[in-house]
Order: C-alpha cells, then sequence, then structure tokens
C-alpha cells in the first residue's frame, strides 16, 4: 500500500491553463505539506496543513491554492500556469506539526509547463 | 540565504570507495535529519539526530550530529552502486513548525 500518493505523476500543459495535483495519505496523520522541487533539486515547502487548517503558507503566488477536504487529503490547484511553474511538487505528511517529526513524501507529480 | 549549507554538491566516485558528504549551519539545531532522495522518488528518512556530537551508524552509512548542533557528517564506508542518489539533510529549530533544508549532495557510484 502506498502512504502517499499524489496523482498525475506526469503533466504537461499549456501556459495559461489551470490544473490541479491530488494527494492522499493512508498513514493516519494530521499534517500535510505541499513542496516544490527546482531543477537544481532543491526542495521548498509551499503549504502546510494541520487537521485540515493552513499553518505554513510560504511567499507563493495566490495562483496557487491548496484545499484540504478532510485530514487524508490535501490537493493543489494551480490557475493561469506559468513556464517558472516547471518543477516536481511532492506532497508529504507527518504525525504532529513539530519541525522534527518524520516526513514521508509521495513520488511527486512532474509538472511541465510549456 | 541558505541556513543550511550541503557540500559538496556532486560526488562521482567508484565502487569500494569510502566518502563524506556534509551539512554546515552558522544557527543550532534541535535535530537534524537526513534523507536519501533516489532518482523518479520521493526523500526517504535515513536518520535522525537529536544529541550533540550524537553518532548513529546504519548498515555502512554512518552519521554524526557536531557538538554544537550546527553540522553533520554523512560517511559511507565501501560505498555500492545503491548508494546513489541525492542526499538531502533538514534542520529542526525548536517548536518553529518549518524545517530547513540543505540543498542536496548528488552521489554517484559507479559500478
Amino acid at each position: 500500500d502506498t502512504a502517499v500518493s499524489q496523482t498525475p505523476k506526469y503533466l504537461v500543459t499549456q501556459m495559461g491553463n489551470d490544473k490541479s495535483i491530488k494527494c492522499e495519505q493512508n498513514l493516519g496523520h494530521d499534517t500535510m505539506y505541499w513542496y516544490k522541487q527546482d531543477s537544481k533539486k532543491f526542495l521548498k515547502i509551499m503549504f502546510s496543513y494541520n487537521n485540515k487548517e493552513l499553518i505554513i503558507n510560504e511567499t507563493v503566488p495566490n495562483r496557487f491554492s491548496p484545499k484540504s477536504p478532510d485530514k487524508a487529503h490535501l490537493n493543489l490547484h494551480i490557475n493561469s500556469l506559468e513556464l517558472g511553474d516547471s518543477a516536481v511538487y511532492f506532497c508529504a505528511s507527518s504525525h504532529g506539526q513539530a519541525s522534527g517529526n518524520t516526513i514521508y513524501f509521495g513520488e511527486g507529480s512532474w509538472l511541465t509547463v510549456v | 540565504t541558505q541556513l543550511l549549507e550541503q557540500s559538496p554538491q556532486f560526488l562521482s566516485i567508484q565502487e569500494g570507495e569510502n566518502l563524506t558528504v556534509y551539512c554546515n549551519s552558522s544557527s543550532v539545531f534541535s535535530s537534524l535529519q537526513w534523507y536519501r532522495q533516489e532518482p523518479g522518488e520521493g526523500p526517504v528518512l535515513l536518520v535522525t539526530v537529536v544529541t550533540g556530537g550524537e553518532v548513529k551508524k546504519l548498515k555502512r552509512l554512518t552519521f554524526q550530529f557536531g557538538d554544537a548542533r550546527k553540522d553533520s557528517s554523512l560517511h559511507i564506508t565501501a560505498a555500492q552502486p545503491g548508494d546513489t542518489g541525492l542526499y538531502l539533510c533538514a534542520g529542526a529549530r525548536g517548536s518553529n513548525y518549518q524545517l530547513i533544508w540543505g540543498a542536496g549532495t548528488k552521489l554517484i557510484i559507479k559500478p
């Protein structure tokens, strides 16, 4: 069983389109995250939710809107896609909010904007 | 500003060699984690070090947390091709909910 699963794994889309990436975790965790990993492999947090409430919102364009319908799901919707949005987006989860807790990552969603 | 500096950024060595990669900061961390990310996958936790001077071993991998809890090292003995991947360190700072991530060391072990 996949602990943190995200779909789609690959997404190629044109500039200006709107797209969503879905994420689900079956670990019973109460905290979920979205990370962006750029071409240089630098991993940067975008959002963090605890019990469906937003607790971290980094400097991310408001074209990115996360939605957490319940503790097990955290989806990412991106409006008006730009070339610079091309990256790998990782969903992750952890038990509790403390920064020292283990983070479990999904396999990533490779987004290419053309 | 990169709070966690990892070095080297890239390392390519032959199977059987030993290597050390570093994770350095001027900041103190309450704990530090090492993750390995294989191509096409998400990062996976290898170890968490908490106490200054702590040494943890995971088979051929030895992790050390600096005495002042500002830096850490990962030493691999007799590297294998299966050790290939991106090694990321991440530091936790007390009650702050965010992990501070290094930029990673890309390691390639050639057969």
